[in-house]
């Protein structure tokens, strides 16, 4: 079955730095991928999806990530984080159901 | 008026009591799921439906059991609640194909003492 591991449970920097939050994926198949953002107190919204075509995705707030299929990689980032951007965000992959990696919670200082 | 609306939001039962958790939805879609949420542990699987005479179990589906009432409701049942399945439970939809995306409610806090 597929898979995600998100390296790391949690994430600081500081406002205006880059925010990298790793994922890697194991699937039998090409890869349907995305990251979900949870804000406190919320459920989960989507960032970002990668099906096919543009290995680098653009999403929402700034963040995009890019397939790398050679590394079984699909890596978030934000070049400047905000205050805003403060919380937890999943990777998944699709089979025939969405499989969630365990997390990564980012704090970011003033 | 939410897409995805989950009843109740916060529940606090004892051990042994049954536990039902609602779900609705608006989007006019086909599959429905529930996951659960630990700390750590990411979203797991527990139970998906792709239509309402479809039900499959997911990842952990021991001690849960579910209900689709119509295409728009999905509910879960705790037969007989354990501390172990204390957590926050969503419930989702999504159109078909690998490519859907998943429109979550706000989950329903389950605490069982």
């Amino acid at each position: 079955a597929q898979s995600v591991t998100q390296l790391g449970s949690h994430v600081s920097v500081s406002e205006g730095a880059l925010v990298l939050l790793r994922c890697n994926y194991s699937s039998s198949v090409p890869p349907y991928l995305f990251w979900y953002v949870q804000y406190p107190n919320q459920g989960l919204q989507l960032l970002l999806k990668y099906t096919t075509g543009a290995t680098l995705v653009k999403g929402i707030n700034g963040f995009e990530a890019e397939f790398k299929k050679s590394e079984t990689s699909f890596h978030l980032t934000n070049p400047s984080a905000h205050m805003s951007d403060a919380a937890e965000y999943f990777c998944a992959v699709s089979d025939w159901v969405l499989r969630f990696g365990a997390g990564t919670r980012l704090t970011v200082k003033p | 008026d939410a897409d995805v609306t989950q009843t109740p939001r916060n529940r606090i039962t004892k051990t042994g009591k049954r536990i039902m958790l609602e779900c609705s939805q608006t989007k006019g879609h086909d599959r429905m799921y529930w996951y659960r949420q630990d700390p750590g542990l990411g979203l797991r699987l527990i139970y998906y439906s792709f239509d309402v005479k479809d039900i499959n179990k997911g990842e952990i589906s021991d001690g849960y059991s579910v209900s689709r009432q119509a295409q728009a409701k999905f509910s879960l049942s705790l037969e007989s609640a354990i501390p172990n399945q204390t957590a926050l439970y969503f419930c989702a939809t999504s159109e078909e194909g690998r490519s859907g995306e998943l429109f979550f409610g706000e989950g329903s806090r389950l605490t069982v003492l």
